[in-house]
């Protein structure tokens, strides 16, 4: 079973550039998570997905942040524009559906704001 | 905010010897897991434990819990160097409607051959 597929793995950017990372969850999964992980901490939600619809977004700064999901299967998490500190690993989670208690982690893709 | 809080947050130890690692966390919860984390790379589920129980095995590794302390423990017998790695708990928390995990801050291992 192929896991969850994250690209780009790392990207530099300059303050005030815009960036987009891109997600696909594992085959059959309708739950999808995007987490931030700033060096030193350990992954923060900002949001997730069941099928194309937002469950919670609570902690998404959406004066920057946008995340989409448009026919339940891939997903897109843009920044624009980037500040320095949203330097950090961003992490992406599916699982079976929003109560299975298992997340599946693809490999993250490492940004720096410079 | 994150619920949990791992400690010690940087453990060193050879190989052979058993690592433990502590998690407290604030509220009540309905499960709490641990995941692994190796170097730039995504987090591994390791194993979960439900709220009514207060212990579990899978392989190496033994996890406890203690609801009225609101405490877990990992602990990783006969590590090896490839357990180098991040440790994170991460709570569900005890809410109708949230499905929310909230992750702590993690424990640095280094197992030195």
């Amino acid at each position: 079973e192929a896991g969850v597929a994250q690209s780009p793995r790392y990207k530099i950017i300059e303050k005030r550039q815009s960036v987009a990372f891109w997600c696909n969850p594992i085959s059959g999964h309708a739950t999808l998570y995007w987490y931030q992980q700033i060096l030193g901490q350990g992954p923060k939600l900002l949001i997730q997905f069941q099928n194309n619809g937002v469950v919670d977004d609570s902690q998404l700064p959406k004066d920057r942040f946008s995340a989409e999901r448009l026919k339940g299967v891939d997903s897109t998490l843009k920044i624009q524009p980037a500040k320095l500190e949203d330097s950090a690993v961003y992490l992406c989670a599916s699982s079976f559906d929003r109560y299975q208690e298992t997340q599946y982690f693809g490999p993250g893709t490492r940004l720096l704001v410079l | 905010s994150q619920q949990g809080e791992e400690d010690p947050q940087a453990l060193s130890i050879q190989e052979g010897e058993n690592a433990t690692m502590n998690c407290s966390y604030k509220t009540s919860i309905n499960n709490l897991q641990w995941y692994r984390q190796n170097s730039g790379r995504g987090l591994v589920h390791l194993i979960l434990i439900r709220s009514n129980e207060r212990e579990k095995h899978s392989g190496r590794l033994r996890v406890t819990l203690d609801t009225s302390k609101k405490s877990s423990s990992l602990l990783i017998t006969a590590s090896r160097a490839a357990d180098t790695a991040s440790y994170f708990c991460a709570t569900l928390p005890r809410s109708y409607n949230t499905d929310k995990l909230i992750f702590g801050t993690g424990t640095r291992l280094q197992v030195f051959p």
